[in-house]
């Protein structure tokens, strides 16, 4: 079965901080899907970011960068200078390689940056 | 730019009425998803369909039911509502397959009350 685990409930910081969300998860696949999505105050899911199990290199866009470490099950995601539009609940998400099955998601965590 | 629309942003209920929620993607997607989201659990899956007129359940799909009769448009069914279906609901669409586009995209969301 898979799993996602997202540790942090809730994390506050002030503005500018650097932040790390934590991202574990458990599968039997060698190959699958990670993600990453971000739900603003206005409720709709953005997505971020999908990584392929096969691909570990990481990825940096702007000020959001991410770390997938398949030794330890892991797809950090890391928010450098964070501003108040930050401020969001971010979704871990994983799927299987076959073509018709859904994302299982973490429980979230809640990012409160503070001016 | 993919497009997830749902019917309703917000909506109250009476106990034991029968519920409609629409969901319509444009962007010929195979799969759609209905998820729903309550604080503390994150999103759990309630069904979802890859191809029209086919349904599996998720997590949690006593107490619902869904049609999906046109590629676009994935309804999710309360066939009596009770209180403890107060909730938002989540609709997604993804394309099928493997590969560039796995990820799946959200409608806005809509916000059922049962009183």
């Amino acid at each position: 079965a898979q799993k996602v685990t997202q540790a942090q409930t809730e994390i506050s910081v002030v503005e500018k901080e650097d932040v790390t969300l934590d991202c574990v998860y458990e599968t039997r696949d060698t190959t699958y899907y990670l993600f990453w999505y971000k739900q603003p105050p206005s409720g709709e899911l953005v997505f971020l970011i999908r990584r392929n199990s096969f691909d570990e290199q990481n990825e940096i866009s702007g000020r959001y960068s991410w770390n997938f470490q398949k030794s330890t099950s892991s797809f950090n995601f890391t928010i450098t200078a964070s501003q108040v539009v930050d401020s969001a609940v971010y979704f871990c998400a994983l799927r299987d390689p076959s073509g018709n099955t859904p994302l299982v998601f973490g429980k979230g965590t809640r990012l409160s940056v503070i001016a | 730019d993919v497009k997830v629309t749902q019917s309703s942003r917000y909506l109250v209920k009476r106990t034991g009425e029968k519920v409609f929620l629409e969901c319509v993607q444009d962007m010929d997607h195979e799969n759609m998803f209905w998820y729903r989201q309550d604080p503390g659990l994150g999103l759990r899956l309630i069904y979802f369909s890859y191809d029209v007129k086919m349904k599996e359940k998720g997590d949690i799909p006593e107490g619902y039911s869904v049609s999906r009769e046109k590629k676009e448009r994935f309804s999710l069914i309360l066939e009596s509502a009770s209180t403890n279906q107060t909730s938002m609901y989540l609709c997604a669409s993804s394309l099928g397959g493997t590969g560039d586009g796995v990820e799946a995209f959200f409608g806005q969301g809509t916000r059922l009350t049962v009183v």
